[in-house]
Protein backbone atom coordinates (compact mmCIF):
# COMPACT_ATOMS: atom_id res chain seq x y z
CA UNK A 1 0.00 0.00 0.00
CA UNK A 2 1.54 3.30 -1.15
CA UNK A 3 2.18 5.62 2.15
CA UNK A 4 0.85 8.58 0.63
CA UNK A 5 -2.95 8.75 -0.89
CA UNK A 6 -4.24 11.93 -2.71
CA UNK A 7 -7.51 12.93 -3.06
CA UNK A 8 -9.20 13.50 -5.60
CA UNK A 9 -7.91 11.89 -8.56
CA UNK A 10 -8.55 14.94 -10.58
CA UNK A 11 -10.70 17.53 -10.70
CA UNK A 12 -11.82 20.43 -12.79
CA UNK A 13 -12.94 23.73 -11.94
CA UNK A 14 -13.79 26.68 -13.56
CA UNK A 15 -10.99 30.08 -13.51
CA UNK A 16 -10.93 32.41 -10.60
CA UNK A 17 -12.40 29.62 -8.21
CA UNK A 18 -10.81 28.21 -5.31
CA UNK A 19 -9.68 24.47 -4.83
CA UNK A 20 -8.05 22.14 -1.91
CA UNK A 21 -6.62 19.24 -2.64
CA UNK A 22 -5.94 16.10 0.09
CA UNK A 23 -2.53 14.38 0.76
CA UNK A 24 -3.23 11.54 3.70
CA UNK A 25 0.29 9.47 4.78
CA UNK A 26 0.87 6.89 6.62
CA UNK A 27 4.34 6.94 8.47
CA UNK A 28 5.34 9.49 10.87
CA UNK A 29 7.29 10.95 12.20
CA UNK A 30 9.04 12.19 8.71
CA UNK A 31 11.70 15.02 7.58
CA UNK A 32 9.55 17.22 5.18
CA UNK A 33 6.44 17.18 3.58
CA UNK A 34 6.34 18.92 -0.04
CA UNK A 35 4.12 19.83 -2.48
CA UNK A 36 4.77 19.44 -5.97
CA UNK A 37 3.79 21.14 -9.46
CA UNK A 38 4.09 18.92 -12.40
CA UNK A 39 3.17 20.50 -15.81
CA UNK A 40 2.08 18.50 -18.70
CA UNK A 41 5.65 17.16 -20.28
CA UNK A 42 7.64 18.82 -17.59
CA UNK A 43 9.49 17.56 -14.04
CA UNK A 44 7.70 18.08 -11.05
CA UNK A 45 8.54 21.78 -9.62
CA UNK A 46 8.48 22.40 -5.84
CA UNK A 47 5.77 24.71 -4.87
CA UNK A 48 5.93 24.40 -0.30
CA UNK A 49 8.09 22.58 1.81
CA UNK A 50 7.24 22.18 5.54
CA UNK A 51 8.89 20.42 8.53
CA UNK A 52 6.95 18.15 10.82
CA UNK A 53 6.52 21.10 13.47
CA UNK A 54 5.07 23.06 11.04
CA UNK A 55 1.66 23.90 10.57
CA UNK A 56 0.96 26.36 7.42
CA UNK A 57 3.05 27.03 4.28
CA UNK A 58 2.38 29.94 1.76
CA UNK A 59 3.91 30.46 -1.99
CA UNK A 60 1.16 32.99 -3.78
CA UNK A 61 -1.67 31.84 -4.21
CA UNK A 62 -1.02 28.10 -2.98
CA UNK A 63 -0.99 27.43 0.68
CA UNK A 64 -0.27 23.69 2.24
CA UNK A 65 -1.41 22.90 5.57
CA UNK A 66 -0.31 19.82 7.89
CA UNK A 67 -2.08 18.04 10.57
CA UNK A 68 0.10 15.95 12.38
CA UNK A 69 -2.02 14.38 14.27
CA UNK A 70 -4.13 13.19 11.36
CA UNK A 71 -1.61 12.49 9.17
CA UNK A 72 -3.17 14.69 6.70
CA UNK A 73 -2.51 17.91 4.47
CA UNK A 74 -3.97 19.87 1.89
CA UNK A 75 -3.10 22.25 -0.41
CA UNK A 76 -5.16 24.93 -1.58
CA UNK A 77 -5.31 27.34 -4.56
CA UNK A 78 -7.10 30.62 -4.62
CA UNK A 79 -8.08 32.52 -7.37
CA UNK A 80 -7.11 29.71 -9.85
CA UNK A 81 -6.14 30.82 -13.10
CA UNK A 82 -5.32 28.75 -16.43
CA UNK A 83 -1.96 28.42 -15.70
CA UNK A 84 -2.30 26.06 -12.52
CA UNK A 85 -3.80 23.11 -14.89
CA UNK A 86 -1.21 20.44 -13.75
CA UNK A 87 -0.74 17.63 -11.90
CA UNK A 88 0.06 18.29 -7.38
CA UNK A 89 2.05 15.65 -6.16
CA UNK A 90 2.24 15.30 -2.28
CA UNK A 91 6.17 13.83 -1.18
CA UNK A 92 6.95 12.82 2.23
CA UNK A 93 10.56 12.25 3.10
CA UNK A 94 11.56 10.07 6.26
CA UNK A 95 14.29 10.62 8.91
CA UNK A 96 15.19 6.32 8.82
CA UNK A 97 16.26 7.16 5.00
CA UNK A 98 16.41 10.93 4.42
CA UNK A 99 17.01 10.59 0.38
CA UNK A 100 14.10 8.43 -0.08
CA UNK A 101 10.92 10.43 -1.46
CA UNK A 102 7.73 8.98 -0.86
CA UNK A 103 5.35 9.97 -4.01
CA UNK A 104 1.81 10.42 -3.95
CA UNK A 105 0.04 9.60 -7.16
CA UNK A 106 -1.23 13.21 -7.68
CA UNK A 107 -3.95 15.46 -8.07
CA UNK A 108 -5.03 16.39 -12.05
CA UNK A 109 -6.23 20.16 -11.64
CA UNK A 110 -7.79 21.08 -14.89
CA UNK A 111 -8.64 25.10 -14.77
CA UNK A 112 -11.32 26.09 -17.64
CA UNK A 113 -12.42 29.81 -18.53
CA UNK B 1 21.49 28.98 -14.64
CA UNK B 2 20.95 25.35 -16.55
CA UNK B 3 18.59 23.06 -14.97
CA UNK B 4 18.45 19.31 -15.53
CA UNK B 5 18.54 17.74 -18.94
CA UNK B 6 17.37 14.80 -20.12
CA UNK B 7 17.79 13.05 -23.43
CA UNK B 8 16.01 11.66 -25.72
CA UNK B 9 12.68 13.48 -24.64
CA UNK B 10 10.76 10.83 -26.10
CA UNK B 11 11.97 7.02 -27.12
CA UNK B 12 10.45 4.68 -29.19
CA UNK B 13 12.14 1.19 -28.77
CA UNK B 14 11.02 -2.91 -29.77
CA UNK B 15 10.51 -5.15 -27.25
CA UNK B 16 13.90 -6.75 -26.89
CA UNK B 17 15.62 -4.08 -27.90
CA UNK B 18 17.95 -2.48 -25.14
CA UNK B 19 18.06 1.79 -24.67
CA UNK B 20 19.94 4.11 -22.84
CA UNK B 21 18.76 7.38 -21.27
CA UNK B 22 20.76 10.24 -20.28
CA UNK B 23 20.74 12.69 -17.81
CA UNK B 24 22.27 16.18 -17.28
CA UNK B 25 22.95 17.05 -13.67
CA UNK B 26 22.99 20.73 -12.55
CA UNK B 27 26.57 21.74 -11.98
CA UNK B 28 27.83 21.15 -8.86
CA UNK B 29 25.14 18.96 -7.41
CA UNK B 30 26.56 15.86 -5.66
CA UNK B 31 23.51 13.99 -5.59
CA UNK B 32 21.39 12.34 -8.45
CA UNK B 33 18.43 10.41 -8.69
CA UNK B 34 16.16 8.14 -11.07
CA UNK B 35 12.94 7.90 -10.70
CA UNK B 36 9.67 5.89 -13.09
CA UNK B 37 6.65 7.04 -13.61
CA UNK B 38 4.03 5.66 -15.02
CA UNK B 39 0.43 6.29 -15.21
CA UNK B 40 -1.27 6.92 -12.76
CA UNK B 41 0.49 6.14 -10.20
CA UNK B 42 3.72 7.84 -7.47
CA UNK B 43 7.22 8.15 -8.76
CA UNK B 44 8.88 4.74 -8.11
CA UNK B 45 12.72 5.48 -7.06
CA UNK B 46 15.03 3.75 -9.18
CA UNK B 47 18.69 5.01 -7.95
CA UNK B 48 20.69 7.00 -6.38
CA UNK B 49 23.92 8.19 -6.76
CA UNK B 50 25.65 10.41 -4.33
CA UNK B 51 29.54 11.81 -5.30
CA UNK B 52 31.58 8.38 -5.07
CA UNK B 53 29.80 6.66 -2.32
CA UNK B 54 28.48 3.39 -4.09
CA UNK B 55 25.14 3.76 -5.57
CA UNK B 56 21.99 2.53 -3.68
CA UNK B 57 20.34 0.38 -6.40
CA UNK B 58 17.80 -0.76 -4.35
CA UNK B 59 14.69 0.69 -7.01
CA UNK B 60 15.73 -0.73 -9.63
CA UNK B 61 13.05 -3.47 -10.70
CA UNK B 62 15.24 -5.98 -12.03
CA UNK B 63 18.58 -6.86 -13.42
CA UNK B 64 17.91 -5.80 -17.18
CA UNK B 65 18.12 -1.48 -15.71
CA UNK B 66 21.38 -0.59 -14.71
CA UNK B 67 22.74 2.74 -14.39
CA UNK B 68 25.90 4.40 -14.09
CA UNK B 69 27.63 8.48 -13.15
CA UNK B 70 30.64 9.35 -15.03
CA UNK B 71 33.09 11.47 -13.45
CA UNK B 72 30.43 12.96 -10.61
CA UNK B 73 28.45 14.39 -13.23
CA UNK B 74 26.33 13.05 -16.57
CA UNK B 75 24.50 9.76 -15.52
CA UNK B 76 23.02 6.77 -18.05
CA UNK B 77 20.06 4.68 -17.12
CA UNK B 78 20.30 1.43 -19.01
CA UNK B 79 17.72 -1.04 -20.00
CA UNK B 80 18.25 -4.12 -21.37
CA UNK B 81 15.84 -6.71 -23.65
CA UNK B 82 12.84 -3.97 -22.77
CA UNK B 83 9.91 -5.60 -22.21
CA UNK B 84 5.91 -3.21 -22.66
CA UNK B 85 6.08 -2.95 -18.94
CA UNK B 86 9.03 -0.76 -18.63
CA UNK B 87 7.27 1.58 -21.07
CA UNK B 88 6.92 4.89 -18.78
CA UNK B 89 8.52 8.16 -18.19
CA UNK B 90 11.99 8.33 -16.76
CA UNK B 91 12.70 11.08 -14.76
CA UNK B 92 15.83 12.24 -13.38
CA UNK B 93 16.72 14.70 -10.90
CA UNK B 94 19.40 16.24 -9.12
CA UNK B 95 20.23 18.06 -5.77
CA UNK B 96 23.39 19.87 -3.84
CA UNK B 97 23.71 16.74 -0.83
CA UNK B 98 21.70 13.92 0.03
CA UNK B 99 19.52 15.13 2.46
CA UNK B 100 15.69 15.58 2.04
CA UNK B 101 16.51 19.32 3.32
CA UNK B 102 18.23 20.12 0.40
CA UNK B 103 15.98 20.93 -3.08
CA UNK B 104 15.46 18.27 -6.05
CA UNK B 105 15.65 19.96 -9.25
CA UNK B 106 13.89 17.46 -11.68
CA UNK B 107 14.58 16.78 -15.35
CA UNK B 108 11.58 17.11 -18.17
CA UNK B 109 11.93 13.34 -18.34
CA UNK B 110 12.30 10.32 -21.42
CA UNK B 111 9.29 9.16 -22.07
CA UNK B 112 9.97 5.33 -23.09
CA UNK B 113 7.58 3.53 -25.48
CA UNK B 114 8.08 -0.23 -26.00
CA UNK B 115 5.67 -1.58 -28.88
Amino acid sequence: KNQVEQSPQSLIILEGKNCTLQCNYTVSPFSNLRWYKQDTGRGPVSLTIMTFSENTKSNGRYTATLDADTKQSSLHITASQLSDSASYICVVSFPSNDYKLSFGAGTTVTVRA
Amino acid sequence: GAGVSQSPSNKVTEKGKDVELRCDPISGHTALYWYRQSLGQGLEFLIYFQGNSAPDKSGLPSDRFSAERTGGSVSTLTIQRTQQEDSAVYLCASSFDRTSSYEQYFGPGTRLTVT
